[in-house]
């Protein structure tokens, strides 16, 4: 049960695409389309924006997507926004039926 | 309003047990699977256990297989995580989510409790 490999941060301009990669094996990432995407805050909830690799949650802006190729899930933000600053998880179903985060991305808005 | 809310977190002595309750509101309770996962202040999301909807299958963590149960009872619309054999590395803020139905995404969490564990 490893954790998924995140880029520990990542930063951009407003109105700035920003992409985070999420980096698992051919056991989670690779072999289910159960990726998610969450948004923290600091001292706040997770925040789920992104399910089953591409699906966005109903009032989540369109400007969060997610797309996967091979064991690698991408989340990408277009146009940079200054509330868009925060944590950023990744999160695999697993063929062991277990569940598997990423490491956690800070983004950092110029 | 969907609302999920977790108790029972505290200060417990290493090798002692506690048990955390997450209630969940607003929503048919007997219809999602739900998840606990926890995070060290400043440190990551780590997930711990899943059960189904109706508690004949559950799933663990390598690091908690043995040690943590979970349960529910559907007749109070809550979710329990028994913690038994704690260790200095089980301290975190832990979180109750809701599968969203039809996928694999954790929809709504709690805000969390935390679980101290030091003697």
């Amino acid at each position: 049960q490893s954790a998924l490999t995140q880029p520990a941060s990542v930063s951009g301009s407003p109105g700035q695409s920003i992409t985070i990669s999420c980096t698992g094996t051919s056991s989670d990432v690779g072999n289910h389309n159960y990726v998610s995407w969450y948004q923290q805050y600091p001292g706040k909830a997770p925040k789920l924006i992104i399910y089953d690799v591409i699906n966005r949650p109903s009032g989540v802006s369109n400007r969060f997507s997610g797309s996967k190729s091979g064991n690698t899930a991408s989340l990408t933000i277009s146009g940079l926004q200054a509330e868009d600053e925060a944590d950023y998880y990744c999160s695999s179903y697993s063929s062991s039926s277990t569940w598997v985060f990423g490491g956690g991305t800070k983004l950092t808005v110029l | 309003e969907v609302q999920v809310e977790e108790s029972g977190g505290g200060l417990v002595q290493p090798g002692g047990s506690l048990r955390l309750s997450c209630t969940g509101s607003g929503f048919t309770f007997t219809s999602h699977w739900m998840h606990w996962v926890r995070q060290v202040p400043g440190k990551g999301l780590v997930w711990v256990s899943r059960i189904n909807t109706d508690g004949t299958t559950t799933n663990y963590a390598d690091s908690v297989k043995g040690r943590f149960t979970i349960s529910r009872d559907n007749a109070e619309n809550t979710v329990y995580l028994q913690m038994n054999s704690l260790r200095a590395d089980d301290t975190a803020v832990y979180y109750c989510a809701r599968v969203r139905q039809g996928s694999a995404g954790l929809d709504y969490w709690g805000q969390g409790t935390l679980v101290t564990v030091s003697s």
